[in-house]
């Protein structure tokens, strides 16, 4: 089975910090994906990136930035946490053609205090 | 740019009743994908069923099915003999064919499964 693993469940961050979230996908896949998740508005796509060192702004990347450096791994990163980055990241990876859908992580809940 | 719609916020249905998830969506291609993903309470996003737009026949995954009506832009998910593990999150997600693979979500749909 496809796995995509997010190294962290629960993150609690303070105001200010900078915030990595990594994530690792086993079965080759060319695209990445990470979205935040809030009650009431879905999923909304921050950034994804269809190769290596390759990345593309979603509908919502200031605040953030990512970092493809090998083709398994896709960083998630906050320059300064700010209390509205709370929330649920999910990071998901295709093949190039998508029809077979994604196949997502289990989620990152982080929390900026 | 693509949007879809989820008019049910929440929903409940009794154990083995039948349900209906409405979703709708808006785009001015002729050529895309539909989904529907499911994320139970533990969080873990699983692909419930898919459809292809250019295929008039509806898809069918054993209890689960969709009425797809592309006139009207339309995307329900049926859940026949709901079950209790049938409780989570629903999501409808829209893909285009020149859309770098990029999924659209809907705002979701809770389903509660009442036994």
């Amino acid at each position: 089975d496809v796995k995509v693993t997010q190294s962290s469940r629960y993150l609690v961050k303070r105001t200010g910090e900078k915030v990595f979230l990594e994530c690792v996908q086993d079965m080759d896949h060319e695209n990445m994906f990470w979205y935040r998740q809030d009650p009431g508005l879905g999923l909304r796509l921050i950034y994804f990136s269809y190769d290596v060192k390759m990345k593309e702004k979603g509908d919502i990347p200031e605040g953030y930035s990512v970092s493809r450096e090998k083709k398994e791994r896709f960083s998630l990163i906050l320059e300064s946490a700010s209390t509205n980055q709370t929330s649920m990241y999910l990071c998901a990876s295709s093949l190039s053609q998508g029809l077979a859908g994604y196949t997502f992580g289990s989620g990152t809940r982080l929390t900026v205090v | 740019a693509q949007t879809v719609t989820q008019s049910q916020p929440e929903m409940s249905v009794q154990e083995a009743e039948t349900v209906t998830l409405s979703c709708t969506y808006d785009t001015s291609e002729n050529n895309y994908y539909l989904f529907w993903y499911k994320q139970p309470p533990s969080r873990q996003m699983i692909l419930v069923i898919r459809q292809e737009a250019y295929k008039q026949q509806n898809a069918t995954e054993n209890r689960f099915s969709v009425n797809f009506q592309k006139a009207a832009k339309s995307f329900s998910l049926k859940i026949s003999d709901s079950q209790l593990g049938d409780t989570a999150m629903y999501f409808c997600a829209f893909m285009g064919n020149n859309a770098g693979n990029m999924l659209t979500f809907g705002g979701g749909t809770r389903l509660m499964v009442k036994p």
